[in-house]
């Protein structure tokens, strides 16, 4: 079946660092990818997406590459922000091709990465 | 434009009991998906409901069920609670079934003493 494997945790980093977070996964087809940030007390919130090999997502200075090549969706900040300290997960949607399989429609999360950003 | 809705936030239960959670989609969105975030064990997919229907279920005992109404909002039900059900549950919404993009609720904390 599906599944997303992400860095060990957590991270922890100096104000204004460079910051990446490696993801993998594993599935039939090309799913979607996801990065969402979970804040303290918070629900997720959707960080980025991409959706076809090559693709980058992008937002709020993060980006990710989609590489069908490497099966990886590596999350980057070129300078991290005491604010982004949060838990991010990186996340794969099943391909409509499988419909009516058990991936189908769910998203499948790696473990969460804690993010520490100091002063 | 209002976010997926979930309620109660809180909701503190003894084991045995049954709990009730609720989730209101985003205007326009027909399905709503369920999470299960419990310490240290991450994000587990619950259930999938569209149009009314369920279309996927994760791997979770039937004491989990719930519904769909016709309004698209959604109701999660969990019986003969245990302590272990006790987790951050977790609600999201999306356009369609074909649809990727998954919006999140700020979930509910069910705790089972």
């Amino acid at each position: 079946g599906d599944s997303v494997t992400q860095m060990e945790g957590p991270v922890t980093l100096s104000e204004e660092a460079f910051l990446t977070i490696n993801c993998t996964y594993t599935a039939t087809g090309y799913p979607s990818l996801f990065w969402y940030v979970q804040y303290p007390g918070e629900g997720l919130q959707l960080l980025l997406k991409a959706t076809k090999a090559d693709d980058k997502g992008s937002n709020k200075g993060f980006e990710a590459t989609y590489r069908k090549e490497t099966t990886s969706f590596h999350l980057e900040k070129g300078s991290v922000q005491v604010s982004d300290s949060a838990v991010y997960f990186c996340a794969l949607k099943g391909v409509r091709a499988n419909a009516g399989g058990t991936s189908y429609g769910k998203l499948t999360f790696g473990q969460g990465t804690i993010l520490t950003v100091h002063p | 434009e209002a976010g997926v809705t979930q309620s109660p936030t809180h909701l503190i239960k003894t084991r045995g009991q049954q709990a009730t959670l609720r989730c209101s989609p985003i205007s326009g969105h027909t399905s709503v998906y369920w999470y299960q975030q419990a310490l240290g064990l991450g994000l587990q997919f619950l259930l999938w409901y569209d149009e009314g229907e369920e279309r996927n279920r994760g791997n979770f005992p039937p004491r989990f069920s719930g519904r769909q109404f016709p309004n698209y909002s959604s109701e999660l039900n969990v019986n003969a609670l245990e302590l272990e059900d006790s987790a951050l549950y977790l609600c999201a919404s999306s356009l369609s079934r074909g649809t990727d993009t998954q919006y999140f609720g700020p979930g509910t904390r069910l705790t089972v003493l």
